[in-house]
């Protein structure tokens, strides 16, 4: 069964503007953590931010962000003054105490950001 | 620097072989994955591994077997390889613990196996 989704598949942008990008996730645990990646087009797969279950605050790295309802089990990655070099495919992944910790991915989101 | 080298990069393989996907981890991890990646699916989880000589199943094991001989190697193996097992495959080590950046993925370039 799925259990982490990212219900857009594509998504655009243009220069300079703000980009979100959703993940819903499924979970019974009390301690999870949220992590985002960014495959480039060479394939290569970069970390970019990850949001720990217990931490009420939204994590932000540079121009990454996340908006976490934990409530609603949905976080939302939030990159600002999006440039084209931000083009690519956004995966969010779901690591659980109870799983090893084993992180589950979504099927993506593809965005490109026009010049 | 946290390095995961994966080999061969590329492979085209006959159905029915044999097929062994390496990979080696300096980052001194206790955990490494094996994904894989189909158009769509973004990455599911085949195999992982907390400590060496022991491994455990993902979400999809089926046709696919690992083994953990030392902490830095981590090897997928298609015992009898099927035109469905097509796909890139990326191996990936993370250290133990729940907090920091200890559980973050550090990913290999990935292998690009084509089963004919």
């Amino acid at each position: 069964a799925q259990r982490v989704t990212q219900v857009q598949p594509t998504g655009s942008s243009q220069w300079g503007e703000e980009v979100t990008l959703d993940c819903s996730y499924e979970t019974s645990e009390y301690f999870y953590r949220i992590f985002w990646y960014r495959q480039l087009f060479s394939g290569e797969m970069v970390f970019l931010i990850y949001q720990p279950s217990f931490d009420t605050q939204n994590q932000r790295s540079g121009r990454y962000s996340v908006v976490f309802q934990k409530s609603f089990k949905s976080i939302s990655l939030v990159i600002s003054a999006s440039q084209p070099e931000d083009s690519g495919t956004y995966f969010c992944a779901l690591s659980e105490l109870r799983n090893n910790n084993a992180p589950r991915f979504g099927a993506g989101t593809k965005l490109s950001v026009k010049p | 620097e946290a390095a995961v080298t994966q080999s061969p990069r590329s492979k085209v393989a006959v159905t029915g072989g044999k097929v062994t996907l390496s990979c080696h981890q300096t980052n001194n991890h206790d955990y490494m994955y094996w994904y894989r990646q189909d158009t769509g699916h973004g990455l599911r989880l085949i195999h992982y591994s907390y400590v060496a000589d022991s491994t455990e199943k993902g979400d999809i094991p089926d046709g696919y077997k690992a083994s953990r001989p030392s902490q830095e190697n981590f090897s997928l193996i298609l015992e009898l390889a099927s035109l469905s097992q097509t796909a890139v495959y990326f191996c990936a080590s993370s250290g133990p613990g729940l907090g920091g950046s200890q559980n973050t993925l550090y990913f290999g370039a990935g292998t690009r196996l084509s089963v004919l």
